[in-house]
C-alpha cells in the first residue's frame, strides 16, 4: 500500500526563483496536510485541506507562499518568489477526519529546499 | 506562541534502560495527544496517542502518560533499544488542529 508521496526529494534554486512543491497523498484519506519543519520552531503546519477544501492556511508565512488541491490525489506548495529564509523540510500528510484521535495523519519523506 | 514544548532537545540513554521523553502544553482545549518518531530522511511516524479522558495508554514498550492539571505528558519506553535513536514529537489536538512539539533527539547507546 503506496504512503504518502512527496517530490522532490531534494531542490536546490537561487533566490527569487520559483519553487513547486508536490504532493500525492493516501488513497481514501480527505485530509491533506502541508508542514514545514525548521530546527528552531519544529514541525508548523502551513496549511490544511479537508475534501480538497483549504480549511486553515492561517500558518502559511505570507503571500508568496499558495497552495492548491485541485483534486483528492494531488496537490501542491508553490513558493514565489522564494528567500533564503524559505529552506526547510516541507512535509506533506494525510488522514482520514483530519488526523485527529485514532485516525492519526501519515507523513510522506519530506522535501528538503534548499535557496540560495 | 508556542502551545506545545518539549523543553529537552536530546537525551541519551543506556540500552535496556527506561527513556522518558516530556511534552507541556498550554491549551486546555486539546483533548487528544499523539506522539510521533522521526528517522532522519524520513518523515514522522505515527507511535502512540491517548485521548483527554484517559491518563495512560500503553502498546508494548511504549507508554504514554497524561496529567491534564499539569498540562503535562511523557512517552515512556522500556527497555529501550538502539531502533528506538530517533527524534520523537509529541503533538496536541482538537478536531480541527494538530500542533506539534519542536521535537525531542533520542540516543539509546548500546
Amino acid at each position: 500500500d503506496a504512503g504518502v508521496i512527496q517530490s522532490p526529494r531534494h531542490e536546490v534554486t537561487e533566490m527569487g526563483q520559483e519553487v513547486t512543491l508536490r504532493c500525492k497523498p493516501i488513497s481514501g484519506h480527505n485530509s491533506l496536510f502541508w508542514y514545514r519543519q525548521t530546527m528552531m520552531r519544529g514541525l508548523e503546519l502551513l496549511i490544511y485541506f479537508n475534501n480538497n477544501v483549504p480549511i486553515d492556511d492561517s500558518g502559511m508565512p505570507e503571500d508568496r507562499f499558495s497552495a492548491k488541491m485541485p483534486n483528492a490525489s494531488f496537490s501542491t506548495l508553490k513558493i514565489q518568489p522564494s528567500e533564503p529564509r524559505d529552506s526547510a523540510v516541507y512535509f506533506c500528510a494525510s488522514s482520514l477526519r483530519g488526523g485527529y484521535g485514532n485516525q492519526p495523519q501519515h507523513f510522506g519523506d519530506g522535501t528538503r529546499l534548499s535557496i540560495l | 506562541d508556542q502551545q506545545v514544548k518539549q523543553n529537552s532537545p536530546s537525551l541519551s540513554v543506556q540500552e535496556g534502560r527506561i527513556s522518558i521523553l516530556n511534552c507541556d502544553y498550554t491549551n486546555s482545549m486539546f483533548d487528544y495527544f499523539l506522539w510521533y518518531k522521526k528517522y532522519p530522511a524520513e518523515g514522522p511516524t505515527f507511535l502512540i496517542s491517548i485521548s483527554s479522558i484517559k491518563d495512560k495508554n500503553e502498546d508494548g514498550r511504549f507508554t504514554v502518560f497524561l496529567n491534564k492539571s499539569a498540562k503535562h505528558l511523557s512517552l515512556h519506553i522500556v527497555p529501550s533499544q538502539p531502533g528506538d535513536s530517533a527524534v520523537y514529537f509529541c503533538a496536541a489536538g482538537t478536531p480541527n488542529k494538530l500542533v506539534f512539539g519542536a521535537g525531542t533527539i533520542l540516543r539509546v547507546k548500546s
